[in-house]
């Protein structure tokens, strides 16, 4: 069955801290990964997305990686913000057929402290 | 900036009622999709439409859920009647055609008391 885990479930550090969430999926074949930010009460915003070749990317200060062969991606952010509070999810699809459809995973929260 | 309109943000209904929402995509996007997210939850799919035809809708609950996309831009998403278990956020989403990114809505807010 197709699965997407991200852990932890949830986490709270302190502004300006780094962190890094992670993101294991079963989903095969594989056609790309996306991370998503979704605030409270909003939908979710694509921040990266990852196909079977690249294994590094970022955007500001945040960094996903992607390792295909144990199918684990995470999003590594940096010198936190009290913005950054959010859920994150992990976002895999397929490919061909059903397995075209989008996996989610279940988010990971994460609230930022002053 | 082109963005996905949903209507409306919160709705707050009484069990055994009727409730819609409705779901404009980005212009030229021809695949549409509902999701229901429960809180603490990662989004779940209800129904995806690649232009007016359903395409999944494996995971609707048919006996009280539809949806249509009559011309193959705007949809709705109707739930009756309502029970206290459909409370959740319900986000529309749409993407070029299957295989590109998928844009979120600011999905409704659905209460059910």
């Amino acid at each position: 069955k197709n699965q997407v885990e991200q852990s932890p479930q949830s986490l709270i550090i302190l502004e300006g801290k780094n962190c890094t969430l992670q993101c294991n999926y079963t989903v095969s074949p594989f056609s790309n990964l996306r991370w998503y930010k979704q605030d409270t009460g909003r939908g979710p915003v694509s921040l990266t997305i990852m196909t079977f070749s690249e294994n590094t990317k970022s955007n500001r200060r945040y960094t996903a990686t992607l390792d295909a062969d144990t199918k684990q991606s995470s999003l590594h952010i940096t010198a936190s913000q009290l913005s950054d509070s959010a859920s994150y999810i992990c976002v895999v699809r397929g490919y061909g057929g059903s397995q075209g459809n989008l996996i989610f995973g279940k988010g990971t929260k994460l609230s930022v402290k002053p | 900036e082109a963005e996905v309109a949903q209507s409306p943000r919160y709705k707050i209904t009484e069990k055994s009622q009727a409730v819609a929402f409705w779901c404009d995509p980005i212009s030229g996007h021809a695949t549409l999709y509902w999701y229901r997210q429960i809180l603490g939850q990662g989004p779940e799919l209800l129904v995806q439409f690649q232009d007016e035809s359903v395409v999944d809708d494996s995971q609707l609950p048919k006996d009280r859920f539809s949806a249509e996309r009559l011309k193959g831009v705007d949809s709705t998403l109707k739930i009756q009647p309502a029970e206290l278990g459909d409370s959740a956020m319900y986000l529309c989403a749409s993407s070029l055609n299957e295989a590109n990114e998928a844009f979120f809505g600011q999905g409704t807010r659905l209460t059910v008391v």
